[in-house]
């Protein structure tokens, strides 16, 4: 069966700090990738998916980056963060289109 | 362009009556309809999907919806609530522009139940 793993769970960092989460699939070849962000009482954002290795899509200017350096593996990144990236950071997977998504456990970012 | 309003961004139930969590959806294709569960600081959950077989959809923990094309509809409900269903609840389309795979979410109905 298919499994995903994100860490670290909780992460409290100051502003101007650098940010790397990590997100595993296991179980699957070739998912589609993506990250999303929740604020506090918000709906979810879509923040970058990726279809296959090196292959990331951004769907809203930021701060932040992500890479693909595995077919399993995704990762959000940032050089600096600032307040406003506090949230809940989700990862998730598919199968490919129309079909659904598969989220992680979450990872609670607090910038102070 | 695909879309999906959920009708209430909140509801409030005593354990053990029935649940009506209403979603309409606005899509040119056939669409993939999902609705999901989130527990407090927690991952999403799904609880059930639509992919164009039958048209009453069940899921898991007593949940079931039913796509109505007539009306854009797909409601979740549920004949009896527990205490356990306090949540927030996601309708969702999916995306059929593409093969990114990528989800439309509603704004979530937050399910509030009272003993």
């Amino acid at each position: 069966s298919q499994t995903i793993h994100q860490w670290p769970a909780t992460l409290v960092q100051p502003v101007g700090s650098p940010l790397s989460l990590e997100c595993t699939v296991e179980g699957t070849s070739n998912p589609n990738l993506y990250w999303y962000r929740q604020a506090a009482g918000r709906g979810l954002q879509l923040l970058f998916y990726s279809v296959g290795i090196g292959q990331i899509s951004s769907e809203v200017p930021q701060n932040l980056s992500a890479s693909r350096p595995q077919d399993r593996q995704f990762i959000l990144s940032s050089k600096k963060l600032l307040l406003s990236d506090s949230g809940f950071y989700l990862c998730a997977w598919s199968g490919g289109a129309g079909h659904e998504q598969f989220f992680g456990p979450g990872t609670r970012l607090t910038v102070l | 362009a695909q879309s999906v309003t959920q009708l209430d961004s909140h509801v409030s139930v005593s354990e053990g009556t029935p649940v009506l969590l209403r979603c309409n959806y606005s899509s040119s294709y056939s669409p993939s309809l999902f609705w999901y569960v989130q527990h407090p600081n927690k991952g999403l959950q799904l609880l059930l999907k639509y992919t164009s077989a039958a048209t009453l959809v069940k899921g898991i923990n007593g949940f079931e919806a039913e796509f109505k094309k007539s009306e854009t509809s797909f409601h979740l409900t549920k004949p009896s609530a527990h205490m356990s269903d306090a949540a927030e609840y996601f309708c969702v389309v999916s995306d059929q522009s593409g093969n990114t795979g990528k989800l439309i979410f509603g704004q979530g109905t937050t399910l509030q139940v009272k003993p």
